[in-house]
């Protein structure tokens, strides 16, 4: 089976600007979630989604959204980019089912670069 | 606050030396714990994970962790470290029943030297 997936892998953009980055996770999972990872950080949650509804929701502010395709494909959208949303951003996908006991498999990341 | 701790933030041992790695963790209730590794250059990949039953699991590459309720601590070992070992480990958990939200440690950066 092929793994997740991310795109771009790098990305630098001006502060002001907005970024959409890309999730396409393992066929038949039907969870994604993203995730910051900082140096300073460590491994931040953003959001997750299952089929195509955002079940949970991290501590960032409304800059940040996603959503999800039929396809359980995700796009996560930065808007109104600051400097310290420099990061590597990373996608996991999980969930055959709905159940919460899942492994979550992630994916290279995108790292963006914000000027 | 609800956290999840690492407290070895930088480990340096040499090859064949024996391996232990903290996590504690503060939530209450039922919880899922995972120990996830990023080696240089690569993506995160689980070394194991524990869901129920037996405290003492096994994961890739020789690790195991035992989950010990009493202490909240999910401490990740290995009895001989290789150079290979050399990467930054995570302690991740998540809630039974409120979603698949990770709460990842700060991460333990582990060198090992040949």
């Amino acid at each position: 089976k092929a793994g997740v997936t991310q795109t771009p892998r790098y990305l630098i953009k001006t502060r002001g600007q907005q970024v959409t980055l890309s999730c396409s996770p393992i066929s038949g999972h039907r969870s994604v979630s993203w995730y910051q990872q900082t140096p300073g950080q460590g491994l931040q949650f953003l959001f997750e989604y299952f089929s195509e509804t955002q079940r949970n929701k991290g501590n960032f502010p409304g800059r940040f959204s996603g959503r999800q395709f039929s396809n359980s494909r995700s796009e996560m959208n930065v808007s109104t980019l600051e400097l310290g949303d420099s990061a590597l951003y990373l996608c996991a996908s999980s969930g055959t089912s709905d159940t919460f006991q899942e492994t979550q498999y992630f994916g290279p990341g995108t790292r963006l670069l914000v000027l | 606050a609800q956290s999840v701790s690492q407290h070895n933030h930088h480990v340096i041992l040499s090859e064949a030396a024996s391996l232990e790695l903290g996590c504690n963790y503060s939530y209450g209730g039922t919880v899922n714990l995972f120990w996830y590794v990023q080696y240089p250059g690569q993506h995160l990949q689980l070394l194991l994970k524990y869901f129920s039953g037996d405290p003492l699991v096994k994961g890739i590459k020789g690790f195991e962790a035992e989950f010990i309720k009493s202490k909240f601590s999910f401490n990740l070992r290995k009895p001989s470290v290789q150079w290979s070992d050399t990467a930054e480990y995570f302690c991740a958990v998540t809630r039974t029943f409120t979603g698949n939200q990770f709460y990842f440690g700060t991460g333990t950066s582990l060198t090992v030297i040949p």
